[in-house]
């Protein structure tokens, strides 16, 4: 039930950007996107509720493919402050307003200058 | 606005002992999550509950572990007779609504010796 993140670690240079990827083997009824940085509680990122969904927050915005059960983060430009490890969550469909919110194994990225 | 309060921060138990993890949501919300990480590794799910009831305990082990969440006060994860392997950060978040944000506590390290 675990979606499954990939790749699994990424290193950038500040400016550059990056894909993370998010795909479950279950309908999803919504994905979420947190970071967390060392030491540190996990901080929220957005949520995406609709098929085809795409959402922003500042340079980083997620689109959420309903069909395919998958979400993608995008990072443009990066800067030192976005590294982390990014984790998505999912919430299956139909679990009538009970369905847990489940996380991938993370993805952890390191933007160098 | 205070935010989601964990407590201890740190526990240190010998094998044997009980450890009782709290965690008090942010004011309004009725949905707490608890969360077990070990180093470098993702979030694994272990309960979801809302005020007073248990609404998914599957990742939680069958003996050992108990969690709740009274009508007053604050949520309680409870590991009796504790063992090396429980040794980890333990994260709980709360949620106003379902499939709303979650807002994680700083975590509580416990190490058994």
């Amino acid at each position: 039930q675990q979606p499954v993140q990939s790749p699994q670690a990424v290193i950038l240079r500040e400016g550059e950007d990056a894909v993370i990827n998010c795909s479950s083997s279950k309908a999803l009824y919504s994905v979420h996107w947190y970071r967390q940085k060392h030491g540190e509680a996990p901080v929220f990122l957005m949520i995406l509720l609709k098929g085809g969904e795409q959402k922003g927050h500042e340079k980083i915005s997620a689109s959420f493919n309903e069909k395919k059960q998958q979400s993608s983060l995008y990072l443009t430009a990066s800067q030192l402050s976005y590294s982390g490890t990014y984790f998505c969550g999912t919430v299956h469909a139909g679990s009538s307003n009970t369905g847990k919110l489940i996380f991938g194994q993370g993805t952890t990225l390191q933007v160098k200058p | 606005n205070a935010g989601v309060m964990q407590n201890p921060r740190h526990l240190v138990r010998r094998r044997g002992q009980e450890a009782r993890l709290r965690c008090s949501p942010m004011k309004g919300h009725s949905h707490v999550y608890w969360y077990r990480q070990l180093p470098e590794e993702g979030l694994k799910f272990m309960v979801y509950l809302q005020k007073e009831n248990i609404i998914d305990e599957s990742g939680m082990p069958k003996e050992r572990f108990s969690a709740e969440f009274p009508k007053e006060g604050p949520s309680i994860l409870r590991i009796q007779q504790v063992v090396r392997g429980d040794s980890a950060a333990y994260f709980c978040a709360s949620q106003g609504q379902y499939n709303e944000k979650l807002f994680f506590g700083s975590g509580t390290q416990l190490s058994v010796l």
